[in-house]
């Protein structure tokens, strides 16, 4: 079994568009995260729930919004896609504060 | 925000041990040190955390320096598979602050 999942693995996109990233952990886990990691391999957290709450959210644009509809799931979306935006994103899980659980990874590429 | 310095590189023979150093000069008394290590083109997966006290696990051992301002991974025996990025990061007592720095790009060599 997965524990912490994410789809899609790869996410090709132009300029301007919206999408959004998914992810599940099957950990019951009560807190979820977000990091960015850009082409220089930096991974920088994003955001992070506890229990469907915000508790961190660092300086990141307000098109980036997370949204948590239960505690197995928090989801990204990104509105009006730009070139900066291409990274890989990373969701992860822990049972505060203990170890993080991180899923595979979703590849962004914008063109 | 990395709150860890650490070498950009490193390089071990295989089967040999290897210990990699991290330095936390502005750590509180209430954070912890973790290290994960991230394989190439995946996430990044838990190694071993301490307070104090060094600590030892089935994947390595952290030594903790008595003042805490430095730290060292040391994994007993280098295989193939350990060559990743190890990042060292401190985590505050809420466990929600929790910053990466550039980590350190090991290499083993058969």
């Amino acid at each position: 079994d997965t524990a912490v999942s994410q789809t899609p693995k790869y996410l090709v996109t132009q300029m301007g568009n919206d999408k959004s990233i998914k992810c599940e952990q099957n950990l019951g886990h009560d807190t979820m995260y977000w990091y960015k990691q850009d082409s220089k391999k930096f991974l920088k957290i994003m955001f992070s729930y506890n229990n469907k709450e915000l508790i961190i959210n660092e300086t990141v644009p307000n098109r980036f919004s997370p949204k948590s509809p239960d505690k197995a799931h928090l989801n990204l979306h990104i509105n009006s896609l730009e070139l900066g935006d291409s990274a890989v994103y990373f969701c992860a899980s822990s049972q505060a504060p203990y170890e993080q659980y991180f899923g595979p990874g979703t590849r962004l590429t914008v063109t | 925000d990395a709150k860890t310095t650490q070498p950009n590189s490193m390089e071990s023979n295989e089967e040999e041990p290897v210990h990699l150093p991290c330095n936390h000069s502005t750590i509180s008394g209430t954070d912890y040190i973790h290290w994960y290590r991230q394989l190439p083109s995946q996430g990044p997966e838990y190694v071993i955390h301490g307070l104090t006290s060094n600590v030892n696990n089935r994947m390595a051992s952290l030594a903790i320096a008595e003042d805490r301002k430095s730290s060292t991974l040391i994994l007993h025996r280098a295989t193939l598979r350990d060559a990743a990025v190890y990042y060292c990061i401190l985590r505050d007592n809420t466990g929600n602050q929790f910053y990466f720095g550039t980590g350190t790009s090991l290499t083993v060599i058969p």
